[in-house]
């Protein structure tokens, strides 16, 4: 059974940061592209970024370039999201998901971001 | 960066019958290689992650009911339900995975009348 579980959300202040991770089990991590997709209260999907299976190439939401670093690592199955210089617009539910290719198949259960003070 | 447009915003429909969603895509999302579009469609229920229902735009996932069905013609697609049932009730979603950034259009939700 495809897991992907996310950890290391929580409360943070404005200005702070924050490194988000994914564990995946269940399939072949090496295999698949990997996204954070991130959704507010109450709002709708708001993809975030991608990288490659071999990390060579990543692409994030222009508004987020710059603050937002994914990375993974294929030998702990792992995949992660550093987010600093945190604003309260950044408060959301954060999922790691992924695919074969920019298809996502696979989502985890997301973790909550609250930036707040 | 393509845009998606969805219509309705919501929806109510009665059980047992059609629901139909559509979207709008700013650019073509046709490959030249595979003829296909890269379009997809989520459902999402309260509380929980979305979950992939159709793939290139017509392509039903494994294990979806086959109440649900994707079309396309040019840049507008469509997700139709052919007859509502209860746990149908949730927001939609189309994205787009031809280029990046990757995008979702902004969702249709879906209730019981």
């Amino acid at each position: 059974e495809v897991q992907l579980v996310e950890s290391g959300g929580g409360l943070v202040q404005p200005g702070g940061s924050l490194r988000l991770s994914c564990a995946a089990s269940g399939f072949t991590f090496s295999t698949y592209w990997m996204n954070w997709v991130r959704q507010a209260p109450g709002k709708g999907l708001e993809w975030v970024a991608i990288i490659k299976q071999d990390g060579s190439e990543k692409y994030y939401v222009d508004s987020l370039r710059g603050r937002f670093t994914i990375s993974r690592d294929n030998a702990k199955n792992s995949l992660y999201l550093q987010m600093n210089s945190l604003r309260p617009e950044d408060t959301a539910v954060y999922y790691c998901a992924g695919g074969p290719g920019f298809l996502i198949d696979q989502w985890g259960q997301g973790t909550l971001v609250t930036v707040s003070s | 960066d393509i845009v998606l447009t969805q219509s309705p915003d919501s929806l109510a429909v009665s059980l047992g019958e059609r629901a139909t969603i559509n979207c709008r895509s700013s650019q073509s999302l046709l490959s030249n290689s595979n003829k296909k579009n890269f379009l997809a469609w989520y459902r999402q229920k309260p509380g929980q992650p979305p979950k992939l229902l159709v793939s290139w735009a017509s392509a039903r996932e494994s294990g979806v009911p086959d109440r649900f069905s994707g079309s396309e013609s040019g840049t507008d697609f469509t997700l139709t339900i052919s007859s509502l049932q209860a746990e149908d009730v949730a927001v939609y979603y189309c994205q787009q995975y031809y280029s990046a950034p990757l995008t979702f259009g902004p969702g249709t939700k879906v209730g019981i009348k």
